[in-house]
């Protein structure tokens, strides 16, 4: 079974440039997760989907970041524009939904903005 | 708002010998689950153990082991035999199990294994 795809693995941008990261979950997985992983920190959820749906993004800065999972499939994670602080590695993750809920995730994307 | 606390940011234990990392979670659910997840140096995270809440009984994964202890909302991950491949990041991550199933995760601890 293929896991979690996520590219590009490693991206150098300066700030208030745009970024995009890519995620194809596992397939028949339902749900996807982005994460924010902060060097020496745990990942902090930015936005779930269910299928094609948002269920939380409260944690998203929706000011420069955006999210999209237009065929419940693959999604795409924007940060528009980009700030020092956004460097971190942005995880991807999925499960199913069927009460099996362990997360499989993806080699994450390592952002570093200039 | 759930929490989890790891209180342990950096721990060592020698090669062959035991060790125990601790976590704990604050929340006023009743149903939910608790994970332990591995992150060695760069590369992708993966599930060592999960336990349900509803199950009393102590999840055994091989080598690793976890002392839930549901009323002082506790969960220790226990590594018994500790071998090099074990140095990596442990997280230890809570999720409710409800309509949306939200993911909670702790800070981390950083596991040396010593040979």
């Amino acid at each position: 079974e293929a896991g979690v795809a996520q590219s590009p693995r490693y991206k150098i941008i300066e700030k208030r440039q745009s970024v995009a990261f890519w995620c194809n979950p596992i397939s028949g997985h339902a749900t996807l997760y982005w994460y924010q992983q902060i060097l020496g920190q745990g990942p902090k959820l930015l936005i779930q989907f269910q299928n094609n749906g948002v269920v939380d993004d409260s944690q998203l800065p929706k000011d420069r970041f955006s999210a999209e999972r237009l065929k419940g499939v693959d999604s795409t994670l924007k940060i528009q524009p980009a700030k020092l602080e956004d460097s971190a590695v942005y995880l991807c993750a999925s499960s199913t939904w069927t009460g099996e809920e362990t997360q499989y995730f993806g080699p994450g994307t390592r952002l570093l903005v200039l | 708002a759930q929490t989890v606390t790891q209180s342990q940011p950096e721990m060592s234990v020698q090669e062959a010998e035991t060790v125990t990392l601790s976590c704990t979670y604050d929340t006023s659910e009743n149903n939910y689950y608790l994970f332990w997840y591995k992150q060695p140096p760069s590369r992708q995270m993966i599930l060592v153990i999960r336990q349900e809440a509803y199950k009393q009984q102590n999840a055994t994964e091989n080598r690793f082991s976890v002392n839930f202890q549901k009323a002082a909302k506790s969960f220790s991950l226990k590594i018994s035999d500790s071998q090099l491949g074990d140095t990596a990041m442990y997280f230890c991550a809570f999720m409710k199990h409800n309509a949306g199933n939200q993911f909670y995760f702790g800070t981390g601890t950083s596991l040396t294994v010593i040979p």
